[in-house]
């Protein structure tokens, strides 16, 4: 009964591979994020999806792809890993555009 | 866009001691400051948050008060205990046009001594 769920919990990955992360909310908010969280813990937004409306951060590389397939879920989809992305990311989803309920965190090692 | 500053990076305190961290933000429209607690290896998670239209409020230990004419709100812990420990962020957005989110600012290590 978690109410934002991500998986999987912990991705090691070659350089140059595609991987996906799932993010999933039971609390029928409208609005889905994905946070990049550096090794200095520093919290940065990615992605923020609401009704169909994406708002990208310019300084995300386009090798990063979000993908909802309904308002419960917001895929994080990656090619070509690079050394730099390994970090946590989070999803996250809000019933206002302000509290944030995030989910347990998914840890990226490129190798 | 917005940005966020926060002071400072580590803090150590003894047991029972008073925590105090300061954050400053950049944009005037900016008018919901949420403060969000970490702790090692799990996610962040809400602890408390003020308004633009609120000076201070205060749940338990925890305070946090707003300047506004200065751009800066702090978060106050009183009588700390070891399960204060943990990364604190400030964050601030303008709520109902924020549809970019939260901005964080860089954390804060709280250090509880026995």
């Amino acid at each position: 009964d978690t109410a934002v769920s991500q998986t999987p919990k912990y991705l090691v990955t070659q350089m140059g591979n595609d991987k996906s992360i799932k993010c999933e909310q039971n609390l029928g908010h409208d609005t889905m994020y994905w946070y990049k969280q550096d090794s200095k813990k520093f919290l940065k937004i990615m992605f923020s999806y609401n009704n169909k409306e994406l708002i990208i951060n310019e300084t995300v590389p386009n090798r990063f792809s979000p993908k909802s397939p309904d308002k419960a879920h917001l895929n994080l989809h990656i090619n070509s890993l690079e050394l730099g992305d390994s970090a946590v990311y989070f999803c996250a989803s809000s019933p206002n555009r302000e509290e944030l309920f995030f989910g347990s965190g998914t840890q990226l090692s490129v190798l | 866009g917005e940005n966020v500053e926060q002071h400072p990076s580590t803090l150590s305190v003894q047991e029972g001691d008073s925590a105090v961290i300061k954050c400053t933000y950049s944009d005037s429209a900016s008018n919901y400051f949420p403060w969000y607690k970490q702790e090692l290896g799990k996610r962040p998670q809400l602890i408390i948050d003020i308004r633009s239209n609120v000076g201070e409020k205060k749940d338990q230990r925890i305070a946090v008060t707003l300047n506004k004419t200065a751009k800066h709100f702090s978060l106050h812990i009183t009588e700390t205990q070891p399960e204060d420990s943990a990364v604190y962020f400030c964050a601030a957005t303008y709520s109902g046009g924020g549809a970019d989110g939260l901005t964080f600012g860089k954390g804060t290590h709280l250090i509880i001594q026995p």
